[in-house]
């Protein structure tokens, strides 16, 4: 069973950015196409983008273009979201998740990284 | 873009009790792209159903889906306590990933 690693929680100000990781233990990395995924407070689950790893093709919700960038690090076998200009409204934990070869739904989940934005 | 509206937003059971979750979206969806995941408290979510009726690894047989076109169903045969927490309906077409607002299940 493969387990995504990522990294601890952070605190930021208002128009900062932040940075995600997310290390998966096992399997091959370039098979996993990596979604993120934030969910605020109380609230439900909302899909921010993902990169397929092997090629390196992103793909971003509307909502977040051109404030978010996910990459893949081959090197590292780590894949990263930045998210810039950041708000009160970006207080949420981040989910990191992984869709298997072949596969179209997210079957693996990191642990959460709680983001909180605070002046 | 897709929207997926998920019903009812609470649903209250007593153990051994069926449930019936219903997601309807606004466009026409691929079942193959269609599946449920499941949080509890404090947890990250977990996949369930994928393809609109094949469980994920792990999942017991008293979950099932079904569904086509704009309207699909989650059903849990049985409530058990463990099933507690928000379920979410979630589609994958053009690159695009959505979920719907979740259904929260309690437990009497």
């Amino acid at each position: 069973q493969v387990q995504l690693v990522q990294s601890g929680a952070e605190m930021k100000k208002p128009g900062s950015s932040v940075t995600v990781s997310c290390k998966p233990s096992g399997g091959s990395f370039d098979s996993y196409t990596f979604a993120w995924v934030r969910q605020a407070p109380g609230q439900g689950l909302e899909w921010m983008g993902r990169i397929i790893a092997i090629v390196g093709i992103t793909t971003y919700a509307q909502k977040f273009q051109g404030r978010v960038t996910i990459t893949a690090d081959k090197s590292t076998s780590t894949a990263y979201m930045d998210l810039e200009r950041l708000t009160s409204d970006d207080t949420a934990t981040y989910y990191c998740a992984a869709a298997g070869a072949n596969s179209d739904s997210l079957d693996f989940w990191g642990q959460g990284t709680l983001v909180t934005v605070s002046s | 873009e897709i929207v997926l509206t998920q019903s009812p937003g609470t649903l209250s059971l007593s153990p051994g009790e069926r449930a019936t979750l219903s997601c309807r979206a606004s466009q026409r969806v691929t079942s193959a792209y269609f599946a449920w995941y499941h949080q509890r408290p404090g947890q990250a979510p977990r996949l369930l159903l994928y393809g609109t009726s094949k469980r994920a690894t792990g999942i017991p047989d008293r979950f099932s889906g079904s569904g086509s076109g704009t309207d699909f169903t989650l059903t849990i045969s049985r409530v058990e306590p463990e099933d507690l927490g928000v379920y979410y309906c979630q589609q994958y077409v053009a690159s695009l990933w959505t979920f719907g607002q979740g259904t929260k299940v309690e437990i009497k």
